[in-house]
């Protein structure tokens, strides 16, 4: 199975801070990019799907790189709230099927 | 709508003894995933059902781990004569889609081996 990989962290940022997390993909014929969020032992849960024109949640703001085969993920104003395992996720497909194929995850804590 | 329901949540068993986990997807999303996640790494694929269908299993132990989903009632994981290193979270998502769409999660299974 093709490979993504992240940074495992951990990112250490003070509340307030600007922080961005990459991520690289092996298959260039990847479909489509999500970023999730996972907090201590919880599912993962949605964060933001990844355009090729990028896209903006709030404080959240999502790239997709696809000549360079990365995605990117920045969080403006840093809140406590948002410490968590960030994953990103591209789907293959594979035998005609496309799998969400997970990285490894990058940690963030942010603190007072 | 509910969502994603998995159960147990939790579960123990001995070695050698068989362990079920239940996945009901999402109302109307036909496609369910399996994932495993040892501890302090990431999520592993395991397998991807459709109703009545293994679609891909390329992620699943050649032995002792099976999966189903039948036309009525949830995805089963089974693990036959469990081991010490089959202790993990086990996650199911649903999509209504393949997976060039997102995937919803369960809350997990965490499968304990004693």
């Amino acid at each position: 199975r093709k490979e993504v990989e992240q940074d495992p962290g951990p990112f250490n940022v003070p509340e307030g801070a600007t922080v961005a997390f990459n991520c690289t993909y092996s298959n260039s014929a990847s479909q489509s990019f999500f970023w999730y969020r996972q907090d201590c032992r919880k599912e993962p849960k949605l964060l933001m799907s990844v355009y090729s024109s990028g896209n903006e949640d709030g404080r959240f703001t999502a790239q997709l790189n696809r000549a360079s085969q990365y995605i990117s993920l920045l969080i403006r104003d840093s809140k406590l709230s948002d410490s968590a395992t960030y994953l990103c996720v591209v789907s293959y497909q594979s035998g005609g099927s496309y799998i969400p194929t997970f990285g490894r995850g990058t940690s963030l804590i942010v603190h007072p | 709508n509910a969502g994603v329901m998995q159960n147990p949540r939790h579960l123990v068993r001995r070695r050698g003894q068989e362990a079920r986990l239940r996945c009901s997807p999402m109302k109307g999303h036909s496609h369910v995933y399996w994932y495993r996640q040892l501890p302090e790494e990431g999520l592993k694929f395991m397998v991807y059902l459709q109703k009545e269908n293994i679609i891909d299993e390329s992620g699943m132990p050649k032995e002792r781990f099976s999966a189903e989903f039948p036309k009525e009632g949830p995805s089963i994981l089974r693990i036959q004569q469990v081991v010490r290193g089959d202790s993990a979270a086990y996650f199911c998502a649903s999509s209504p889609m393949e997976g060039n769409t997102e995937a919803f999660f369960g809350q997990g299974t965490r499968l304990t081996v004693v």
